[in-house]
């Protein structure tokens, strides 16, 4: 049982280039979400996602686009990358939205813009 | 959208109990107060969640007050391996938490 997983795991690019970073599930979780960590601001919730084809935007939505065909898969994709977009980005996922629901998330993927 | 307050680092040594509050000013009637511990390089993990009085369990135990405007979690004798961040997120009335800073606990030897 895999849990939740992302990949790839570290990912540097160039300032300009497209840039998906992917998310999967084993759970059937109906939501998943994406958090990018900095220092300095903590963890910041980017998109979200209810179920599948329903998604919103979190904190700070600019310059990411977010899917979900799939209830598993969650990729999160940088459509013109910036260096302000190097970060550790983390997906997670809960069963519902309910109050006790507890949230898991994956292990991470390092992205460095050059 | 219900934010938390939390103290931004805390240190402590080993064998001390370490208490961290969180102040929960807008937390919804429905709302449940979760703790989460993240390691360097991995992602957060839950660690207690309670409602009101206090919760126990093999990691850590959690006050939270009458008022539930706070809550405070607790560390017994920690070690070196407690080094970590702890969040106290809040929540919207959309399913989403909202995590912000944490406080980042060093413990020393």
């Amino acid at each position: 049982d895999a849990g939740i997983t992302q990949s790839p795991r570290y990912k540097i690019t160039e300032t300009g280039r497209q840039v998906t970073l992917m998310c999967h599930q084993t759970w059937s979780h109906s939501y998943m979400f994406w958090y990018r960590q900095d220092l300095g601001h903590g963890l910041r919730l980017i998109y979200y996602s209810a179920a599948a084809d329903i998604t919103d935007k979190g904190e700070v939505p600019d310059g990411y686009v977010v899917s979900r065909s799939k209830t598993e898969n969650f990729p999160l994709t940088l459509e013109s990358a910036t260096r302000s977009q190097t970060s550790v980005y983390f997906c997670a996922s809960r069963i519902s939205g309910g109050a006790t629901d507890t949230q898991y998330f994956g292990p991470g993927t390092r992205l460095t813009v050059l | 959208l219900a934010k938390t307050t939390q103290p931004i680092s805390m240190d402590s040594y080993e064998g001390q109990e370490v208490n961290i509050t969180c102040s929960h000013n807008n937390i919804a009637t429905n709302d449940y107060i979760t703790w989460y511990q993240q390691f360097p390089s991995q992602g957060p993990r839950f660690i207690i969640q309670g409602y009101k009085t206090k919760v126990t369990n093999e990691v850590a135990s959690l006050f939270i007050p009458a008022d539930r405007k706070s809550s405070t979690l607790s560390l017994p004798r920690v070690s070196l391996s407690d080094t970590a961040v702890y969040y106290c997120p809040g929540s919207g009335n959309t399913g989403k938490l909202i995590f912000g800073q944490g406080t980042t606990l060093q413990v020393k030897p």
